[in-house]
């Protein structure tokens, strides 16, 4: 159990576009999913929290007019990545914790976008 | 969250054990030790996680030190499959969310 799937796996498009992440919780509900970036060989960085029916709290620097999150329902978070420039380019990846659990934290496979 | 200290990479040859450490000297009492790994274009996948007592599970045996300063992760027979970065990680249970730090790059060598 504990599935957390991401949807696309991978995303191609041109500078200006706006591209919309699913982060969906399969078989479990998710009031707390989170929004992490990785570039290539580094880590993965922490973007945003996202809380169902409420707004997501952002790290230090991640421009939340840029990266607008939405949870709506315990089980789907979404992360639109506005007017997307080549910098944007880059390994999104999700991650959900079951309700009322705290402990371990379930990764998605990640969305590879790169922004021509 | 405390941090933690990795090696930045390993090698193991296939088949035998490997023995991950992971330092963290500044750990408080109800930090909980986790291991996730993750594989070439893919997310973080949980390998194991505990407090103070050495954990067994179907994918590896999470050894802690008495102090629980450091710990290891031992994976009992490395697959070519278990080449990833492995990242050892501090929360507790009023923490938000996990702080990803390095990890160390395991290569198996067959």
């Amino acid at each position: 159990g504990a599935v957390v799937s991401q949807h696309p796996s991978r995303v191609i498009c041109k500078s200006g576009t706006s591209v919309k992440i699913e982060c969906r919780s399969l078989d479990f509900q998710a009031t707390t999913m989170f929004w992490y970036r990785q570039f290539p060989k580094q880590s993965l960085m922490l973007m945003a929290t996202s809380n169902e029916g409420s707004k997501a709290t952002y790290e230090q620097g991640v421009e939340k007019d840029k990266f607008l999150i939405n949870h709506a329902s315990l089980t789907l978070s979404t992360l639109t990545v506005t007017s997307a420039h080549p910098e944007d380019s880059s390994f999104y990846i999700c991650s959900a914790r079951r309700t009322g659990e705290v402990q371990p934290q379930h990764f998605g496979d990640g969305t590879r976008l790169s922004i021509l | 969250d405390a941090k933690t200290t990795q090696p930045n990479s390993m090698e193991s040859n296939e088949e035998e054990p490997v023995h991950l450490p992971c330092n963290h000297s500044t750990i408080s009492g109800t930090d909980y030790i986790h291991w996730y790994r993750q594989l070439p274009s893919q997310g973080p996948e949980y390998v194991i996680h505990g407090l103070t007592s050495n954990v067994n599970n179907r994918m590896a045996s999470l050894a802690i030190a008495e102090d629980r300063k450091s710990s290891t992760l031992i994976l009992h027979r490395a697959t070519l499959r278990d080449a990833a970065v492995y990242y050892c990680i501090l929360r507790d249970n009023y923490g938000q969310n996990f702080v990803f730090g390095p990890g160390t790059r395991l290569s198996v060598l067959p």
